[in-house]
């Protein structure tokens, strides 16, 4: 079956670096997404990556490695708006997304 | 603005009840989604449309109706409404839905809970 692993819930602390993994299992693959959620409101894009390595944007960056079923989101420097849902996105063969429950991050003064 | 509108932001209603969830987009976007977001789940999806005039199931359907008349509207009906149909219902859309970096926009959402 299809599946999307991320952790439930993290905490950091404010100017610190944080790492969310994600892995998943899908019938085939045309890439990896990253969504904020701040509670209340709706998903909002952040990266996609379809090559294996890392994009940088900013604060935020997301790795994938396509052979092991594995990427991460790195956030950098971290501020109180940055408490937010984070949420992986894969894309099978079908174009269909398949997503992870969401890692809730914390971020402490 | 461009984005999308959903509407109602809440509500409440009774099991049994019709009740129709409202979207529009002005970004002419050809696919549109319907998900619910339950807590400690991952968005599912319930119905969607690859460009208008079509419609497809997702992966929690029963229960659900669509339909795309146009380019702009995608409303979502459920016909006789259960308890189990208390969720968050968010509306999306992208450009095309047979493409690898299909960014989707999101609309606010919409709130139900069916007592």
């Amino acid at each position: 079956g299809q599946n999307i692993d991320q952790p439930t819930e993290m905490t950091a602390t404010e100017g610190a670096i944080v790492q969310i993994n994600c892995t998943y299992q899908t019938s085939g693959f045309n890439g990896l997404f990253w969504y904020q959620q701040h509670a209340g409101e709706a998903p909002t894009f952040l990266s996609y990556n379809v090559l294996d390595g890392l994009e940088e944007k900013g604060r935020f960056s997301s790795f994938l490695s396509r052979s092991k079923g594995y990427s991460y989101l790195l956030l950098k420097e971290l501020q109180m708006k940055d408490s937010a849902s984070y949420l992986c996105a894969a894309m099978d063969s079908n174009y269909q997304l398949i997503w992870g429950a969401g890692t809730k991050l914390i971020i402490k003064p | 603005i461009a984005g999308i509108t959903q509407a109602p932001t809440s509500q409440i209603l009774a099991a049994g009840r019709r009740m129709t969830l409202r979207c529009t987009q002005d970004m002419r976007h050809n696919a549109m989604y319907w998900y619910r977001q339950d807590l400690g789940l991952g968005l599912r999806l319930i119905h969607y449309s690859n460009t208008a005039g079509t419609t497809g199931k997702g992966e929690v359907p029963d229960g659900y109706s669509v339909s795309r008349a146009n380019t702009d509207d995608f409303p979502l009906t459920l016909a006789s409404a259960v308890p189990s149909q208390t969720s968050v219902y968010f509306c999306a859309s992208s450009e095309s839905s047979r493409s690898g970096a299909n960014v989707l926009t999101f609309g606010a959402g919409s709130r139900l809970t069916v007592l």
